[in-house]
């Protein structure tokens, strides 16, 4: 089945630094979102991506739908306190009519103040 | 509050017994899921309705799951002879229907964390 790989796994930054993290896959997708997750709450959508190549913004956060519809980025600039969480990426292959979303196995962020 | 709710937040079973859960979507949203989470891992699929109609179900929706959506409105997952690797996070989502069916963003609500004892 598809599955999806995100690196890193977990990131120990100070405050202030940017953040970069990936997500792949082995499949085409033709949607990427990218979700929030603090502990014991359900995923916060971050970003909505629709089309290859797109970037899109959301204040500090940037993310980008890579040009082989495999992979997607999102990058965090001048980290606060408040970016601790764990990120997800997800997936979703609407051409073949799937709704479901399809997740990376999260990268975990911690911040140095 | 007009997000996702899940009733309820937590619940502990002990292996054998029934549990449902209930979600309700964000008004106006046609669209519910519905996602098992274990630690440590991302969201995974399980079922999917389209107002009160079930279209799609993971193979990890064994028969011991049933999920329903009776008016298009809540939904309810049970859990029929819960065993402890029932437990995880289940969480649901909504979503609009946009134009020519293609769909966006899915909103999740909190979850409800089951523990089988």
């Amino acid at each position: 089945g598809q599955q999806l790989n995100q690196s890193p796994q977990s990131m120990f930054i100070q405050e202030g630094e940017d953040v970069s993290m990936n997500c792949t896959s082995s499949s085409i997708f033709n949607t990427w979102l990218w979700y929030k997750q603090d502990p014991g709450e359900g995923p916060v959508l971050l970003i909505a991506l629709y089309k290859a190549g797109e970037l899109t913004s959301n204040g500090r956060l940037t993310a980008q739908f890579g040009i082989t519809r495999k992979d997607s980025f999102l990058n965090i600039s001048a980290s606060i306190p408040s970016d601790v969480g764990i990120y997800f990426c997800a997936g979703q292959n609407r051409i073949q009519g799937a709704q479901k979303l399809v997740f990376g196995q999260g990268t975990r962020l911690t911040i140095n103040p | 509050d007009t997000g996702v709710s899940q009733d309820p937040r937590h619940k502990i079973t002990k292996r054998g017994q029934n549990v449902t859960f209930r979600c309700d979507p964000i008004s106006e949203h046609n669209r519910l899921y519905w996602y098992r989470q274990t630690l440590g891992q991302g969201p995974e699929f399980l079922t999917y309705f389209q107002n009160e109609a079930q279209l799609e179900k993971s193979r990890l929706l064994s028969d011991r799951f049933s999920a329903e959506r009776p008016k298009g409105s809540f939904s309810t997952l049970e859990i029929q002879r819960t065993e402890q690797g029932d437990s995880a996070m289940y969480l649901c989502a909504s979503s609009p229907q946009r134009l020519a069916g293609q769909t966006y963003e899915q909103y999740f609500g909190p979850g409800t964390r089951l523990t089988v004892t």
